[in-house]
């Protein structure tokens, strides 16, 4: 099957500062891709829809000033946490759709947030 | 807007016996997917089973099987011959199809604990 990458696994950071974290589709173009935010014990939740070329589409009560969203290219979406806060800590994962008529998502393996 | 329940928070089930994981969904979209996904500790997200709506005949892959009852809005998980690499949370997602692949919704999963 296919695959997605996320860098880092795991990062700690400041409170006040931002961090980036990217999703790549290895073997495979997404036009689209999926951030999903995942609190221990809890489940996924959308948070926004990364589209190459074109803004993000952010789904509602997500601030889209403080979680900026890039799709750089057909293999690269970035989420970036700006001005971290520790209400920010949780578990983000990204999933991309491989397309073509072909409705199963690949999900990155995640990225634990962790904000001081 | 979709909704996807999954009533059963926790569930547990010896080696070697069958467990059955409800899911509910509403929609009134008529064309759509339903996925059965796995979260094992490694929090990674595993597709276990995929439903077209389209297709009365139930999906089947090895141990899993599913009964889909598209009038009652109900899609339950069957797992044969339990084993413990099967311990995760269980996660039942709907998504419709509009020509392109579209956002996963979510239930809010199921953790299963296989026993000695």
């Amino acid at each position: 099957g296919a695959v997605v990458s996320q860098h880092p696994s795991w990062v700690i950071c400041k409170s006040g500062t931002s961090v980036k974290i990217e999703c790549r589709s290895l073997d495979f173009q997404a036009t689209t891709m999926f951030w999903y935010r995942q609190f221990p014990k809890q489940s996924l939740m959308l948070m926004a829809t990364s589209n190459e070329g074109s803004k993000a589409t952010y789904e509602q009560g997500v601030e889209k000033d403080k979680f900026l969203i890039n799709h750089a290219s057909l293999t690269l979406s970035t989420l970036t946490v700006t001005s971290a806060h520790p209400e920010d800590s949780s578990f983000y994962i990204c999933s991309a759709p491989q397309g073509g008529g072909r409705y199963e998502q690949y999900f990155g393996p995640g990225t634990r947030l962790t904000v001081t | 807007a979709q909704t996807v329940t999954q009533s059963q928070p926790e569930m547990s089930v010896q080696e070697a016996e069958t467990v059955t994981l409800s899911c509910t969904y509403d929609t009134s979209e008529n064309n759509y997917y339903l996925f059965w996904y796995k979260q094992p500790p490694s929090r990674q997200m595993i597709l276990v089973i995929r439903q077209e709506a389209y297709k009365q005949q139930n999906a089947t892959e090895n141990r899993f099987s599913v009964n889909f009852q598209k009038a009652a809005k109900s899609f339950s998980l069957k797992i044969s011959d339990s084993q413990l690499g099967d311990t995760a949370m269980y996660f039942c997602a709907f998504m419709k199809t509009a020509g392109t692949a579209s956002k996963l919704t979510f239930g809010t999963g199921t953790r299963l604990q296989v026993t000695l």
